[in-house]
């Protein structure tokens, strides 16, 4: 079974903070990482996605990826209030009838107050 | 700009009820996934299409079926509604990751319907 953990928080951060979440994978033949942000009530959109091993960064979010360790994360510099949302982790681990298949972490709810 | 419409926002059946949930998108994606998220339980596969008529099972296909007759349309079929089906599902679409070019070789940004809130009285 593949799996994607996650903490799932809620983090709690003041404005202006680095906040930092994580995501580990079991299948060490994944080759595709994403984030993607959740409001409440809303769907999920991608923010960030990560294939080769270190950094990525984008605006005020930076994607870390260590296929070693099996481990991704986003950190997002100078957070806001309108950042609280909870942020999925997905991995393409599984292949099935010619497509790669995401699977997603629990998510974890990050909360920015003022 | 993207868009992956399901058919209805809010639903309200009986148990034992038949019900179609209706996915369209308009970008010409082969991929199709439906997904339900339940508290706690995150987003869980219930089946995808990677292309018309193609279907594969996903992680809890239990209780549910799929028909993809054309490119656009993803249906998820509830033959027999029951309350633990009561969720939020949510429709997705993805261009064929295979021919995407891009950082790697399996790329593939999911976009995501505005969801369908079943509940199953």
């Amino acid at each position: 079974q593949k799996e994607v953990e996650q903490n799932s928080g809620p983090l709690s951060v003041p404005e202006g903070a680095i906040a930092s979440l994580n995501c580990t994978y079991s299948d060490r033949g994944s080759q595709s990482f994403f984030w993607y942000r959740q409001y409440s009530g809303k769907s999920p959109e991608l923010i960030m996605s990560i294939y080769s091993n270190g950094d990525k960064e984008d605006g005020r979010f930076t994607a870390q990826l260590n296929k070693a360790s099996q481990y991704v994360s986003l950190l997002i510099r100078d957070s806001q209030p309108s950042d609280s949302a909870t942020y999925l982790c997905a991995v393409n681990e599984g292949w099935s009838g010619g497509s790669y298949i995401p699977t997603f972490g629990r998510g974890t709810s990050l909360i920015v107050h003022p | 700009d993207v868009k992956v419409t399901q058919s209805s926002r809010y639903l309200v059946k009986r148990t034992g009820e038949k019900v179609f949930l209706e996915c369209v998108q308009d970008m010409d994606h082969e991929n199709m996934f439906w997904y339900r998220q339940d508290p706690g339980l995150g987003l869980r596969l219930i089946y995808f299409s990677y292309d018309v008529k193609m279907k594969e099972k996903g992680d809890i296909p239990e209780g549910y079926s799929v028909s993809r007759e054309k490119k656009e349309r993803f249906s998820l079929i509830l033959e027999s509604a029951s309350t633990n089906q009561t969720s939020m599902y949510l429709c997705a679409s993805r261009l064929e990751t295979i021919r995407m070019s891009g950082e790697g070789p399996n790329t593939g940004e999911l976009f995501f319907g505005e969801g369908s809130r079943l509940t199953v009285l």
